[in-house]
């Protein structure tokens, strides 16, 4: 069974200060999905990038990017210049390619301070 | 993106009583859905796949006969929450896959609160 590990329950961070969120999990399949999540105090869970096993290029958006390590099993989201809007649960999500369920980590509680 | 509406948004129901949550894709099909229940500060916790004019698929330890699943529609699923008791109150999630392709995503309603007193 695949198994999503997130080793920070809680950072903080300055208003416009980078921050790198850890996710790493546990499979052995080859061809799979990565997502991270975003819950706001609102709890309404947001997709805020995807990676693509099979694709080496790491996913970016806008201010959101992911290190995707395959060999090391790591998937990590770098936040930049950060926002108080970012302030939020992040969960990190393992989908095996071609299954339904997303296995989520455990998340981790993100503060950006002003 | 794809709008999943869940309804209602809070509800409190007495011991005993049975509740409905109601999960509907509002500009898409979805084929599955998905309900999670999340304690608070806590990870969510898949309960069942619904898949659409078939059995829902309950995770291990979720009693299929308390949480029952419909899912009618290519649009909607419910939940109901049978005889609730206290605790039983939690927040209750879903989701629906956009499956078109390649593209795997899952999209979430906003959640229900469920308190039974």
């Amino acid at each position: 069974a695949q198994t999503v590990t997130q080793s920070q329950p809680e950072m903080s961070v300055q208003e416009a200060e980078t921050v790198t969120l850890s996710c790493t999990y546990d499979t052995s399949e080859s061809n799979y999905y990565l997502f991270w999540y975003k819950q706001p105090p609102s709890r309404q869970m947001i997709l805020v990038i995807r990676q693509e096993a099979y694709k080496q290029q790491n996913a970016t958006e806008n201010r959101f990017s992911v290190n995707f390590q395959k060999a090391a099993k790591s998937f990590s989201l770098k936040i930049s210049d950060s926002q108080l809007g970012d302030t939020a649960m992040y969960f990190c999500a393992f989908m095996r390619s071609g299954a339904q369920k997303l296995v989520f980590g455990q998340g981790t509680r993100l503060t950006i301070n002003p | 993106g794809a709008v999943v509406s869940q309804h209602p948004s809070w509800v409190i129901c007495k011991s005993g009583t049975s509740v409905k949550i109601e999960c509907r894709s509002l500009d898409f099909q979805a084929t599955t859905m998905f309900w999670y229940r999340q304690f608070p500060k806590q990870s969510l916790m898949l309960m069942a796949t619904s898949n659409e004019g078939s059995k829902a698929t309950y995770e291990q330890g979720v009693e299929k006969d308390k949480f029952l699943i419909n899912h009618a529609s290519l649009t909607l699923s419910t939940l109901t929450v049978t005889s609730a008791h206290p605790e039983d109150s939690s927040f209750y999630i879903c989701s629906a896959r956009v499956a078109e392709g390649m593209n795997t995503e899952a999209f979430f309603g906003q959640g229900t609160r469920l308190t039974v007193v």
